[in-house]
């Protein structure tokens, strides 16, 4: 167990849906950060939190949104899915709110889109 | 943005072999390496970290060595085992960054 829990594990939802994705840090961690892992395009990083302010985007699209609570924990949610949004999620945690200290991933939600 | 790639996408090994996954890297302000395990349907696993200060550095069973000259990283997993079969990712930071750039991952496969 790396002490960052995701949930749901496995989530199988239509097009057009909206799903939320949830991530509850590793205890002291304050930092977020959110990962989509397809079979063609690795780990792709989306968005990151610290202490629950937006500190970095990256290549998430207009119809995904996240935020972070004040007890840390992190929702990614997806909305007007498309077939191509089924993947791995993945959110991992750190201390600080730089990952260049390594940072601690959690288990992952599935997301199959039919 | 920043480009990591590896090398080879699989490798198949003996049991009890070495292993030597490589990696490269575009980015020369990149200052911060990590590798990381992934089983099936388990999320990455810390490995081993380098800084760029460093060329070499020692784990358990595992080394990491940095060139950064030519920018490359690889990793060696001294006498392999079953469970060592897994997708090996390397990840590239800088100091100033938000993320880590991933590579592609390299699918390691432990021959009995």
């Amino acid at each position: 167990d790396s002490g960052v829990t995701q949930t749901p594990k496995h989530l199988i939802t239509a097009t057009g849906q909206r799903v939320t994705l949830r991530c509850s840090p590793r205890s002291g961690d304050l930092s977020v950060y959110w990962y989509q892992q397809s079979l063609d395009q690795g780990l792709q990083f989306l968005i990151q939190y610290y202490n629950g302010e937006e500190r970095a985007k990256g290549n998430i699209l207009e119809r995904f949104s996240a935020q972070q609570f004040p007890d840390l924990h992190s929702e990614l949610n997806l909305s007007s899915l498309e077939l191509g949004d089924s993947a791995l999620y993945f959110c991992a945690s750190s201390v600080v709110d730089r990952p260049n200290y390594g940072y601690t991933f959690g288990s992952g939600t599935r997301l199959t889109v039919v | 943005g920043e480009s990591v790639g590896l090398h080879l996408p699989t490798l198949s090994v003996q049991e009890g072999d070495n292993s030597i996954i490589n990696c490269a890297y575009s980015n020369s302000a990149s200052d911060y390496f990590i590798w990381y395990k992934q089983e099936s349907g388990k999320g990455p696993q810390f490995i081993i970290d380098i800084r760029s200060n460093m060329d070499k550095r020692q784990g358990q069973r595992v080394t990491v060595l940095l060139n950064k000259t030519v920018k490359h990283l690889s990793l060696q997993i001294a006498a392999t085992q079953p469970g060592d079969s897994a997708v090996y990712f390397c990840a590239e930071s800088t100091n100033t960054g938000n993320q880590f750039y991933f590579g592609t991952g390299t699918s390691l496969t432990v021959i009995p």
